[in-house]
């Protein structure tokens, strides 16, 4: 089975300050990857995925993300951040069945 | 609009008292799954169904039901609700192009006292 893994279940950063919020999966390459947002009281919103196509991966509201084999990784990035990033985020894998395995999540804070 | 509806979004009971919780899609989405969000754990799925009439259990499905008996409604049954099933509980459904990922409903928030 696959697993997800995001380091750091909190992050602060300043307002127009890179954000990175890391997400490793399990050794096995996922046919699909996924960041969702999650605003509070709302539920959770596709942010962006990788399907195979490109390595670089970019999302709505200026995100972006990059899959590196090598690495298993799936980070997520945004150059400056902006207040309205304060969220969480769940990185999330697909198989080719029916099963998605989800991260336990990074809530980031923006610092003004 | 392509959504997810869940009903209620916030429900406060008593343990033992059965409640149902709703949710239909409008995307004629073969499966839809249930999760629930506890802090620190992320999201666990409690059940899921590949169409109508099939369900299966997913990672926690201790104490609770669900029936799919229409293929836009999926209801989450919690027979008999216990403390611990205090939650923060999500609908979810997926298209057979599993690249599109899941669509969420907007959850519904349980508080069993």
């Amino acid at each position: 089975a696959q697993s997800v893994t995001q380091l750091g279940s909190h992050v602060s950063v300043s307002e127009g300050a890179l954000v990175l919020l890391r997400c490793n999966y399990s050794s096995s390459v996922p046919p699909y990857l996924f960041w969702y947002v999650q605003y509070p009281n709302q539920g959770l919103q596709l942010l962006l995925k990788y399907t195979s196509a490109a390595t670089l991966v970019k999302g709505i509201n200026g995100f972006e993300a990059e899959f590196k084999k090598s690495e298993t990784s799936f980070h997520l990035t945004k150059p400056s951040a902006h207040m309205s990033d304060a969220a969480e985020y769940f990185c999330a894998v697909g198989t080719t069945g029916n099963q998605f395995y989800f991260g336990t999540g990074t809530s980031l804070t923006v610092i003004p | 609009e392509a959504q997810v509806t869940q009903n209620p979004r916030y429900l406060i009971t008593v343990t033992g008292k059965k409640l149902t919780v709703t949710c239909s899609q409008n995307m004629n989405h073969e499966y839809m799954s249930w999760y629930r969000q506890d802090p620190g754990l992320g999201l666990r799925q409690i059940y899921y169904s590949m169409n109508v009439e099939v369900t299966d259990k997913g990672d926690v499905p201790e104490g609770y039901k669900v029936s799919r008996k229409e293929k836009r409604n999926f209801p989450l049954i919690l027979e008999s609700p216990s403390p611990n099933q205090t939650s923060l509980y999500f609908c979810a459904s997926l298209s057979r192009d599993r690249g599109s990922g899941y669509t969420f409903g907007s959850g519904t928030r349980l508080t069993v006292v």
